[in-house]
């Protein structure tokens, strides 16, 4: 499985922007670029994907290089309920294939008041 | 459009009990993922099952663990004779069948499993 590397850690303040950057040098064409997040004891969150182009949903915006080796989450307005551990995740989505999500350590996000 | 739900929520065992976990997910939905995620530890895939099918059980222990999706009624996520480190929070995921242009994997609260 294609690889994924995150930060450890980051922070924000409330009503700033944030942006979560991935690295997965080695993604293949047929990897969607998944980012899920996970609130304190909560299951986890899908928050947004894309293959090639930048995509924005009301959660959040997600730009993806030219290359496709990297990617940013972006989160317009960060708020106190944007605390979390936020994962960026390649998924195979080839013809009807689906496959598990694999996790790494994500970035925990640290949103101050 | 109820979302996927987890039962028990919280599930204590004693050592050598059996342990069983109940996922039913979003209306639609016929694939169905277990996951596991260990104290201080991030989240691992155990088993992917479609309807009445295992399809991917590579994260499964070997032993005591195993999952069904039967034609009617919730998966299952059966553990036998528990022990202290099977204490975790067991996640479920649903997705929709292939096709409908949704890959997204919607999941449920989770069951803490702790045993004593």
């Amino acid at each position: 499985d294609a690889k994924t590397t995150q930060p450890n850690s980051m922070e924000s303040n409330e009503e700033e922007p944030v942006h979560l950057p991935c690295n997965h040098s080695t993604i293949s064409g047929t990897d969607y670029i998944h980012w899920y997040r996970q609130l304190p004891s909560q299951g986890p969150e899908y928050v947004i994907h894309g293959l090639t182009s930048n995509v924005n949903n009301r959660m959040a915006s997600l730009a993806i290089a030219e290359d496709r080796k990297s990617s940013t989450l972006i989160l317009h307005r960060a708020t106190l309920r944007d605390a979390a551990v936020y994962y960026c995740i390649l998924l195979y989505a080839g013809g009807t294939s689906y496959g598990k999500l694999t996790f790494g350590q994500g970035t925990i996000l640290t949103v101050h008041p | 459009n109820a979302g996927v739900m987890q039962n028990p929520r919280h599930l204590v065992r004693r050592r050598g009990q059996e342990a069983r976990l109940r996922c039913s997910p979003m209306k639609g939905h016929s694939h169905v993922y277990w996951y596991r995620q260990l104290p201080e530890e991030g989240l691992k895939f155990m088993v992917y099952l479609q309807k009445e099918n295992i399809i991917d059980e590579s994260g499964m222990p070997k032993e005591r663990f195993s999952a069904e999706f039967p034609k009617e009624g919730p998966s299952i996520l059966r553990i036998q004779q528990v022990v202290r480190g099977d204490s975790a929070a067991y996640f479920c995921a649903s997705s929709p069948p292939p096709g409908q242009g949704d890959e997204t994997q919607y999941f449920g609260p989770g069951t803490r499993l702790l045993v004593l």
